[in-house]
């Protein structure tokens, strides 16, 4: 069975930093792209960011890129979020994605609150 | 950016009647590799969204078969045959063509 389990959400004031992560399990990592979704609070979905299978090409949105950076670790299964220079914006929950032109999983999400 | 405009907004639907979702493109979603990359995606209440279709018309496993998506080029449809209770929700599509990634407003499905 397929898992992504989001964590390293919480609240951080703004200019911050977090990480978040993305443990994956039940499929074979290494062989998928992988993204990043948020929604803010009542709102839709917004792509966030996306990482290829080996890792050598990140794609992010406008409004992140420069202060967010996609990774990821295929010996541990793991999809990373750094994101750094926090606005209010950005508060919303974070999901973790299988593939970029039509992902089929998501993960449960991550809340990220960014507020003084 | 690609901007993707659903229509309706709200959907009020009596159960065991019909309904209908559109989702336009504001430029062609097909792909240099010749695949139409629209999808979409069903969120209930409290749950993480759901993949229900993708490239168009490919029903996921375990969805129902009430469940159709068709369209091309810019214009698209999802269709729910006969709405049941467990489909209220928030319907978006999303394409996976362009860069960036973009999702529609989302519509919001619920009983009459």
């Amino acid at each position: 069975e397929v898992q992504l389990l989001e964590s390293g959400g919480g609240l951080v004031q703004p200019g911050g930093s977090l990480r978040l992560s993305c443990a994956a399990s039940g499929f074979t990592f290494s062989s998928y792209s992988m993204s990043w979704v948020r929604q803010a609070p009542g709102r839709g979905l917004e792509w966030v960011s996306s990482i290829t299978s080996s890792g050598d090409g990140t794609f992010y949105a406008d409004s992140v890129k420069g202060r967010f950076t996609v990774s990821r670790d295929n010996s541990k299964n793991t999809l990373y979020l750094q994101m750094n220079s926090l606005r209010a914006e950005d508060t919303a929950i974070y999901y973790c994605l299988r593939g970029l032109s039509w992902p089929d999983y998501w993960g449960q999400g991550t809340l990220v609150t960014v507020s003084s | 950016d690609v901007v993707m405009t659903q229509s309706p907004l709200s959907l009020p639907v009596t159960l065991g009647q019909p309904a209908s979702i559109s989702c336009r493109s504001s430029q062609s979603l097909v792909h240099s590799d010749g695949n139409t990359y629209l999808n979409w995606f069903q969120q209930r209440p409290g749950q993480s969204p759901r993949r229900l279709i993708y490239k168009v018309s490919n029903r996921d496993s375990g969805v129902p078969d009430r469940f159709s998506g068709s369209g091309s080029g810019t214009d698209f449809t999802l269709k729910i045959s006969r709405v049941e209770a467990e489909d209220v929700g928030v319907y978006y599509c999303m394409q996976g063509t362009h860069w960036p990634r973009t999702f529609g407003q989302g519509t919001r499905v619920e009983i009459k």
